[in-house]
């Protein structure tokens, strides 16, 4: 069974500049949350959906959006980078929030 | 609000040693509790997942205890080996509410 794959694993992007991130599944698992990893705040949660809604919000701005697909694939993107962006970005698929999530490799993002 | 908290921040072992590393959390609703190895520079990868009806979970070395009315939880390691050092973060869970509180994770480096 495939893992959560997140693409692409690397990006370097400047200041002002959007970017979007990618994340598949595990086949089968209809939720997909999204985290944001720094060194000072540890790992957020950035928000979640299910079955193509938006289920969960955290605290960020607005910049940051997402959306899933009907086949549960899930872009994040976010706007007007700003350097404080800079960080890991992880997406966590389950099936149920009961049975545990599976997080991906992540996506390391560095703003310049 | 949600907290989750993890004492020590970091620990240094030699090899061989058994461990527990613990973690804390402020609301007795959570559903579910996660850990996770992060090994540098990676995603996460799940050890243990005690559902909401259970109080206890076992991986080959790796043992985790989940006591909701005191509002913690512990992850037991047998016979540490130096392969063992890593991130570890425990995360709560709010069933179907869709995203994980994680705590900021104890660093593990388990010394040949």
């Amino acid at each position: 069974k495939a893992g959560v794959t997140q693409t692409p694993r690397y990006l370097i992007k400047t200041r002002g500049q959007q970017v979007t991130l990618s994340c598949s599944p595990i086949s089968g698992h209809r939720s997909v949350s999204w985290y944001q990893q720094t060194p000072g705040q540890g790992l957020q949660f950035l928000f979640e959906y299910f079955s193509e809604t938006q289920r969960n919000k955290g605290n960020f701005p607005g910049r940051f959006s997402g959306r899933q697909f009907s086949n549960s694939r899930s872009e994040m993107n976010v706007s007007t980078l700003e350097l404080g962006d800079s960080a890991l970005y992880l997406c966590a698929s389950s099936d149920w929030g009961d049975y545990g999530y599976t997080f991906g490799s992540g996506t390391r993002l560095t703003v310049v | 609000k949600q907290e989750v908290t993890q004492i020590p921040a970091a620990l240094s072992v030699p090899e061989g040693e058994n461990l527990v590393l613990n973690c804390s959390f402020t609301d007795s609703a959570i559903y579910n509790l996660q850990w996770f190895r992060q090994d540098p520079g990676k995603g996460l990868t799940s050890l243990l997942l005690i559902q909401s009806s259970q109080r206890e979970q076992t991986s080959g070395r790796l043992n985790a205890s989940l006591d909701k009315s005191s509002g913690r939880s512990t992850l037991y390691i047998a016979a540490s080996q130096p392969g063992d050092s890593a991130t570890y973060l425990c995360a709560g869970g709010r069933g179907s509410q869709g995203n994980l509180i994680f705590g900021k994770g104890t660093k593990l480096s388990v010394k040949p």
